[in-house]
């Protein structure tokens, strides 16, 4: 069955620091990885995508890695603002003939904080 | 900038009644999809929709669920006999390309529904 694990649950951290998000995955076939930005009662916003291609891939201060041997993705969050927070969730693609769903991890709760 | 709509935003009913949750995704875009999110729950797949006709579907979409794309704008879901279980927030998105390829999925802000 596919799975996603996503960690830490949740996380605390002060307002200009780093954080680093791990996801893990046993979806196959793999097709692409993407992680989202959920802030609560709101709708998923995609932060990246990435193929069995890509190691690295940036948006602004998001940067995401995968790599598709040890089936891993992180992502990490520099200088982190208050807006950052949210939950962060992992999502992967599997190609299954012509028709494909996204298997969604169970996110990790970000909270940052003065 | 193009943003896929929902309504109602959040919908109370009582079981056993019929819903209908409402979504106008992107104009240009071909696939679409309903997903559900139960409170402090992960995301879960419902249904994909492309050409006018469900291309996949989860276990979760049994015959009590339907989808619809009645006038080329709107796709509606519509749950026949809600049950308690069914209380979740609804997503609908969005893409131009089917989830296999690299095409970004677009949701909506999701209609909350509240079984009673």
């Amino acid at each position: 069955k596919n799975q996603v694990e996503q960690s830490p649950q949740s996380l605390i951290i002060l307002e200009g620091k780093n954080c680093t998000l791990q996801c893990n995955y046993t979806v196959s076939p793999f097709s692409n990885l993407r992680w989202y930005k959920q802030d609560t009662g709101r709708g998923p916003v995609s932060l990246t995508i990435m193929t069995f291609s890509e190691n690295t891939k940036s948006n602004g201060r998001y940067t995401a890695t995968l790599d598709a041997d040890t089936k891993q993705s992180s992502l990490h969050i520099t200088a982190s603002q208050l807006s950052d927070s949210a939950s962060y969730i992992c999502v992967v693609s599997a190609k299954t003939g012509t028709a494909s769903k996204l298997t969604f991890g169970t996110g990790t709760r970000l909270q940052v904080t003065l | 900038e193009p943003e896929v709509t929902q309504t109602p935003s959040h919908q109370v009913t009582q079981m056993g009644q019929e819903v209908i949750l409402r979504c106008v995704p992107i104009s240009n875009h071909l696939y679409f999809y309903w997903y559900r999110q139960i409170l402090g729950q992960k995301v879960e797949f419902l249904v994909s929709f492309y050409n006018n006709e469900i291309s996949e579907k989860s276990e979760i979409f049994d015959d009590q669920f339907s989808v619809e794309r009645p006038d080329g704008s709107n796709f509606t879901l519509k749950i026949r006999s809600t049950k308690l279980e069914d209380s979740a927030m609804y997503f609908c998105a969005s893409s131009t390309l089917g989830p296999a390829n690299t095409g970004e999925l677009f949701f909506g802000e999701g209609s909350r529904l509240t079984v009673l």
